[in-house]
């Protein structure tokens, strides 16, 4: 039981590329998002997805798309890297979105460099 | 504005001492609150969750307290060692807020022995 893998751990990107972070889970969760974090602030959400083929924006959403066509994947686009979008980023997901009190189980984060 | 505080400072610990975090909250009303551990290079791991109708929640060496009207959270951990050291976050779940968390910058904490 794999949990949540993210790929890449590493990544560097010129200003101006585009990139997808690729975000899988095996526990058949419904729930599923993307978090950010930057030194001496918390965690803030960029999309999350309630189910396959329903996304939503969360506090960050500029700069980032998201699909769901599966239950499995989230990946998040990056369509034009800036260096602002430097930071470590993380997929997390739980199970079903009524049950509010369902912990989130996170994936190990990519960090992402844009020069 | 609305915001979630946890001490930016490490807090340094004795093995075999408690260790006691704090998360401060203003302008929410939240029903659940929750602790997790993150250590170097990886993801938060979930550890706690308190509601807020209950005062105390315990798991083995760790207790969380949650008190509505100061807007506070403890954390407690008894027996500290130098395994749980690490960065503790907590985040609230404002009910309102369509499934987004808040998160605090985290504590994080070192236990010398």
């Amino acid at each position: 039981n794999a949990g949540v893998t993210q790929t890449p751990k590493f990544q560097v990107l010129k200003t101006g590329q585009s990139m997808t972070l690729q975000c899988a889970q095996d526990m058949n969760h419904e729930y599923m998002s993307w978090y950010r974090q930057d030194p001496g602030m918390g965690l803030r959400l960029i999309h999350y997805s309630v189910g396959a083929g329903i996304t939503d924006q969360g506090e960050v959403p500029n700069g980032y798309n998201v699909s769901r066509s599966t239950t499995e994947d989230f990946p998040l686009r990056l369509l034009s890297a800036a260096p602002s979008q430097t930071s470590v980023y993380f997929c997390a997901s739980s199970q079903a979105p009524a049950e509010r009190d369902s912990p989130l189980h996170f994936g190990n984060g990519t960090r992402l460099t844009v020069t | 504005s609305q915001k979630i505080e946890q001490n930016s400072e490490a807090l340094n610990i004795q093995e075999g001492k408690t260790a006691t975090l704090t998360c401060n909250y203003t302008n929410y009303s939240p029903a659940y609150l929750q602790w997790y551990r993150q250590d170097p290079g990886r993801g938060p791991v979930f550890l706690l969750l308190i509601r807020e109708n209950e005062k105390e929640k315990r798991k083995e060496r760790l207790k969380v307290t949650f008190d509505t009207t100061l807007k506070q959270s403890l954390f407690h951990i008894t027996a500290s060692q130098p395994a749980d050291s690490a960065t503790y976050l907590c985040a609230l779940d404002p009910l309102d807020s369509n499934y987004q968390l808040i998160w605090g910058a985290g504590t994080k904490l070192i236990i010398k022995p």
